[in-house]
């Protein structure tokens, strides 16, 4: 089946560590995604990807990284910067040409930062 | 840039009862328009999508939505819920220029009660 995994589904870590969250995908997308999702405030644009080797910031790209090195992964970092993680991740994914552009979506990470 | 305005943070039905889910979007240039349902803990899953054509668009689970360009509106309709509707539901817009990238509202939590 065609998809996107998001490993692992829970994570802790302590705080000033970074964590690298991974995001997989076999759908044959060009673009990817990550949000941020806080409970009352919808889903944040972290990053995105629209080819590889190439990225562009987001609505809340600090304290974040990224990398795209393959068409199929693109891995998120959360750095000691980040000033709040404790939060839901999600990873999409879309095509970038023909007529339809919804983007297909993970299952989620839930980071927990102590 | 475009928004989105989801005007009901939380929705509550009984049963079998009509819904309705309301959003506006505002946007100087013409745009594509998505529902997306979560359901706890999970990623997001498209439910419907209006591109171009008729106003009215039919999606998954018997929901569907109209797009009203005079209103800037795509709010989104099912005549009669079930218990397994109850979730929080994402209305989102991309502009037609820019393909995937997608700016989402802050979503309504629908919950069903028997």
């Amino acid at each position: 089946d065609g998809g996107i995994t998001q490993s692992p589904k829970y994570l802790f870590r302590k705080e000033g560590q970074n964590v690298t969250l991974s995001c997989e995908q076999n759908l044959n997308h060009d673009a990817m995604y990550w949000y941020r999702q806080d409970p009352g405030q919808g889903l944040r644009l972290i990053y995105y990807s629209q080819i590889v080797n190439d990225f562009q910031k987001g609505d809340i790209a600090e304290g974040y990284s990224v990398s795209r090195e393959k068409k199929e992964s693109f891995p998120l970092t959360v750095t000691s910067a980040q000033k709040n993680p404790t939060a839901f991740y999600l990873c999409a994914s879309s095509r970038t040409s023909g007529t339809s552009y919804e983007q297909y979506f993970g299952p989620g990470t839930r980071l927990t930062v102590t | 840039a475009q928004s989105v305005t989801q005007l009901d943070s939380q929705v509550p039905v009984f049963e079998e009862a009509p819904v309705e889910l309301r959003c506006n979007y505002s946007s100087s240039v013409s745009v594509y328009l998505f529902w997306y349902v979560q359901y706890p803990n999970q990623g997001l899953q498209l439910l419907l999508k209006y591109l171009s054509g008729s106003t009215l668009v039919k999606g998954i689970n018997g929901f569907e939505a109209e797009f009203n360009k005079s209103q800037t509106s795509f709010h989104l309709r099912k005549p009669s819920v079930h218990i397994s509707d109850t979730a929080e539901y994402f209305c989102a817009v991309s502009k037609e220029t820019s393909g995937s990238r997608l700016t989402f509202g802050e979503g309504t939590q629908l919950t069903v009660n028997p």
